[in-house]
């Protein structure tokens, strides 16, 4: 059973250009959670998504982010116009469907943006 | 709004030997989970070890065990005979019972010395 599977792991982008962070989450699992890690500092939440629903973005910025999960195919988290303040490690983690009490967040191992 | 903190930037360790990392939140919830996460230099986020709020017991996993103080919401790390694959990046974490989003501390980097 694969981890949940990010991609790219690095990612370069110019100021002014779009960002496509990919996030397939673990077999069975249909609850994705993107997180951003600034350098020394925790994750911090972003957004929240099931199968075609964004449940919880409380932690998305209002402007140039936005997060998908189609019903096939992996979770998307796209970041127009970037700037060199979005460089960061973006993290996806993934976990069971919701009636399972511990539902633990399996993490991917992350996109590093650079942002020139 | 609940929030985590982490007092320790870094900690240090001689191999074989137990180290104690200090884990403090702030929620008015009796309901919640707390956790441990380990991110080794390859940025992976492993989870070493939860607990659940409801359960006076402290979780144990190996050679890493919890001192859960809900009274004075403290949640440390105990690791004991130390290893040099042990040193990592360590966060605490907080979640309510029903709700999405977990909250992080900032980390504490422990070194294990040889």
């Amino acid at each position: 059973n694969a981890g949940v599977m990010q991609n790219p792991r690095h990612l370069v982008r110019r100021r002014g250009q779009e960002a496509r962070l990919r996030c397939s989450p673990m077999k069975g699992h249909s609850h994705v959670y993107w997180y951003r890690q600034l350098p020394e500092e925790g994750l911090k939440f972003m957004v929240y998504l099931q199968k075609e629903n964004i449940i919880d973005e409380s932690g998305m910025p209002k402007e140039r982010f936005s997060a998908e999960f189609p019903k096939e195919g992996p979770s998307i988290l796209r970041i127009q116009q970037v700037v060199r303040g979005d460089s960061a490690a973006y993290f996806c983690a993934s976990s069971p469907p919701q009636h399972n009490p511990e539902n633990i967040q399996y993490f991917g191992a992350g996109t590093r943006l650079s942002v020139l | 709004a609940q929030t985590v903190t982490q007092s320790q930037p870094e900690m240090s360790v001689q191999e074989a030997e137990t180290v104690t990392l200090s884990c403090t939140y702030d929620t008015s919830e009796s309901d919640y989970y707390l956790f441990w996460y380990k991110q080794p230099p390859s940025r992976q986020m492993i989870l070493v070890i939860r607990q659940e709020a409801y359960k006076q017991q402290n979780a144990t996993e190996n050679r890493f065990s919890v001192n859960f103080q809900k009274a004075a919401k403290s949640f440390s790390l105990k690791i004991s005979d130390s290893q040099l694959g042990d040193a990592a990046m360590y966060f605490c974490a907080y979640r309510l019972y029903n709700n999405n989003d977990m909250r992080f501390g900032a980390g504490t980097r422990l070194t294990v010395k040889p």
